[in-house]
C-alpha cells in the first residue's frame, strides 16, 4: 500500500487568521494531489489538483486567493485557507494517486470561531 | 456529462445479514475504473475494492463484491455476513481514461449503512 499523511488533524482558529494544512506522501513520490473539501453527511467536492512544480488547478467556484496550494516537492502539498471566516469550517481532505489508486490523508477538521 | 449515482441515502441492515449498496454511473469513455470507499464516523477514506471497466470478473475482496453490470452501468458493492464495524458511510467513485493523467475521481453522494444488533 502507500500512505499519505495530513497535519494537523484538527484546528480551531479564530475568524481572520490563515491555518496551513500539510499533506504528505511518506512512502512515495505524487506528481499530483488533490484536496477535498466534505460537509457533514455530503459527498467529497474537489477544490483543486495540485501539481509539483507548477500552479494549482481550481474547481469552479473555488476562490484561488483564499485557498492557497502550494506543492512543493514530490512528497509534500499544502492548503493554505487565508482569512478564515465560519463558513470556512470544513473537513478537508487530500489524496495522492499511485498507479491507478488514490490514497487518502486522514483528514483535518477545521473549525473558525 | 459524467455521474455516478447513489440513490440510498441511508440503509438499516441486520447484523450477519447481506447488504447491497446500489451505484449506477454514466460516461462515455470505453475505459474507466469504479472505486468503493468507506468513510467511518473518524472520517478517513478507506479504499474497499477497484473494477477496472475490461475486468471480465466481478472484483471480490473478503467480504466485499463488486456486482460489475457493464451493459446496465451498475456497479454495486455487495458485503456479506455484515459486522457493527461496517456502520459507516460508503462512497462510489468512478474515475474515466487509462492515461497517468486522468486520477482525478467522480463521487457519488453516498449510503449511510447502519448495521443493527
Amino acid at each position: 500500500g502507500a500512505v499519505v499523511s495530513q497535519h494537523p488533524s484538527w484546528v480551531i482558529c479564530k475568524s481572520g487568521t490563515s491555518v496551513k494544512i500539510e499533506c504528505r506522501s511518506l512512502d512515495f513520490q505524487a506528481t499530483t494531489m488533490f484536496w477535498y473539501r466534505q460537509f457533514p453527511k455530503q459527498s467529497l467536492m474537489l477544490m483543486a489538483t495540485s501539481n509539483e512544480g507548477s500552479k494549482a488547478t481550481y474547481e469552479q467556484g473555488v476562490e484561488k486567493d483564499k485557498f492557497l496550494i502550494n506543492h512543493a516537492s514530490l512528497t509534500l502539498s499544502t492548503l493554505t485557507v487565508t482569512s478564515a471566516h465560519p463558513e470556512d469550517s470544513s473537513f478537508y481532505i487530500c489524496s495522492a494517486p499511485k498507479a491507478y489508486e488514490q490514497y487518502f490523508g486522514p483528514g483535518t477538521r477545521l473549525t473558525v470561531t | 456529462a459524467q455521474k455516478i449515482t447513489q440513490t440510498q441515502p441511508g440503509m438499516f441492515v441486520q447484523e450477519k445479514e447481506a447488504v447491497t449498496l446500489d451505484c449506477t454511473y454514466d460516461t462515455s469513455d470505453q475505459s474507466y475504473g469504479l472505486f468503493w470507499y468507506k468513510q467511518p464516523s473518524s472520517g478517513e477514506m478507506i479504499f474497499l475494492i477497484y473494477q477496472g471497466s475490461y475486468d471480465e470478473q466481478n472484483a471480490t475482496e473478503g467480504r466485499y463484491s463488486l456486482n460489475f453490470q457493464k451493459a446496465r452501468k451498475s456497479a454495486n458493492l455487495v458485503i456479506s455476513a455484515s459486522q457493527l464495524g461496517d456502520s459507516a458511510m460508503y462512497f462510489c467513485a468512478m474515475r474515466e481514461g487509462t492515461a497517468r493523467s486522468n486520477y482525478q475521481l467522480i463521487w457519488g453522494a453516498g449510503t449511510k449503512l447502519i448495521i443493527k444488533p
